[in-house]
Order: structure tokens, then sequence, then C-alpha cells
């Protein structure tokens, strides 16, 4: 079945670094691919998505491309922020069954 | 409404009683997802209802859930019997029902089994 593998947390960081967040995934067929996050205290609300392949999707500085061929979603952002720090999901979408799959979390820290 | 509502908000219960979490979706979503976030874990997949369609319920970890969605709108889940591994936050989630959309989460219902 599909299923999404992203890099284990917790990641910390200083403020102005560069984040990478690494999210592979396994799937038949053209899924889209998804990264959510949430904020401490919050609820998870979508970041960003690309919906076929070399899409880049964007958001708050964040950035990330659907690669196929490596079937990849990595998560980038230039210079990450204290209020960047939360869990943040990797996920994809089958068009056929839309049942959302995710990865286990990746929970990172922005220390000022 | 203008988003996902569940409630309760928080709900302790004693192990071995039963507990109805409820999820209001957002109007006119004909997806509804049951997830669950146990403390420091990744969601867990448990249940997903699409319009009329059978529900997929292959997440569910046990027959003490069951869940059911009246009308293609609000949807209870229910835990009997609970045990104290069952404590988690409890998501549910809504979309319109196509791929390549995006998911709206309501807020969760914190569970605990004392």
């Amino acid at each position: 079945g599909d299923s999404v593998t992203q890099m284990e947390g917790p990641v910390t960081l200083s403020e102005e670094a560069f984040l990478t967040i690494n999210c592979t995934y396994t799937a038949t067929g053209y899924p889209s691919l998804f990264w959510y996050v949430q904020y401490p205290g919050e609820g998870l609300q979508l970041l960003l998505k690309a919906t076929k392949a070399d899409d880049k999707g964007s958001n708050k500085g964040f950035e990330a491309t659907y690669r196929k061929e490596t079937t990849s979603f990595h998560l980038e952002k230039g210079s990450v922020q204290v209020s960047d720090s939360a869990v943040y999901f990797c996920a994809l979408n089958q068009a056929a069954g839309n049942k959302l799959t995710f990865g286990g979390g990746t929970r990172v820290l922005v220390k000022p | 409404g203008a988003g996902v509502s569940q409630s309760p908000s928080n709900k302790v219960t004693e192990k071995g009683k039963d507990v109805e979490l409820r999820c209001d979706p957002i109007s006119g979503h004909t997806a509804l997802y049951w997830y669950r976030q146990s403390l420091g874990q990744g969601l867990e997949f448990l249940i997903y209802f699409q319009g009329n369609s059978a529900p997929d319920k292959s997440g569910l970890p046990s027959d003490r859930f069951s869940a059911e969605r009246t009308g293609g709108s609000v949807s209870t889940l229910t835990i009997q019997r609970t045990q104290q591994e069952d404590s988690a936050v409890y998501l549910c989630a809504s979309s319109i029902g196509q791929g390549t959309t995006e998911a709206f989460f309501g807020q969760g219902t914190r569970l605990t089994v004392v």
C-alpha cells in the first residue's frame, strides 16, 4: 500500500538557518503530495501542495518540489524564524481513493 | 460552519466506559476522515467516509472502535470499553472529495482514559 517516510526529529536550528525536511513516498500511480503543519496548541493545516511531477508548492517561504524520479517531496526554507517551530507532516493522496496517507511527522524547534 | 468542529474538546473517562466523539465537517464536504494522534507520535488513520460509498474501516484498531456518518454530514466515533492505550487526540478532517484537494482538520478531541 501507499506509504510516506520522513526524517525523524526533533530538528533544532538557530534563527535564519536553512531548513530541509526529507520526505519520500511509495505509491502506485500519480498521487498528489502535501505538507501539513501543526503549530503548538493548534490543529493541522495545509502548508503547501503539488499535484503533478515537477510541480513546486510554496507558501510562507517554504518550498517543495514533486520529484517523481526520486519519489520525493522534500520541504525547504532558506531562513527559518522562531515562529516556524512546529511539527511538519508530509502526506499523499491518491485521486482514486482520496485517502490521505501521512508520514510520521518531524518536530522542528527554532531557537533565537 | 466555517470549519470542522469537534466535540468535546477534552474528555476524561474511566477505563471500561464507552465514549462518543463527534465531528461536524464543513458543509458540502463529501469526504470525512478520523485519525488518532498519540503523544509525540504521528497520525494514525482510523476510518474514511466518501459520499455514499462503504467506509474504509481498515485503520480501526479493534472491534471496540466504530464510526458512523449520518446523512452524509455529522460523524460519530464510538469507543467501547475504553482502555488506557486509547488515550490520544482524535482528529477529524473533511474535504470536498477530490484527490488533489486539501483536507481541513478540526482541533481534535483529547481523550484521557484513567
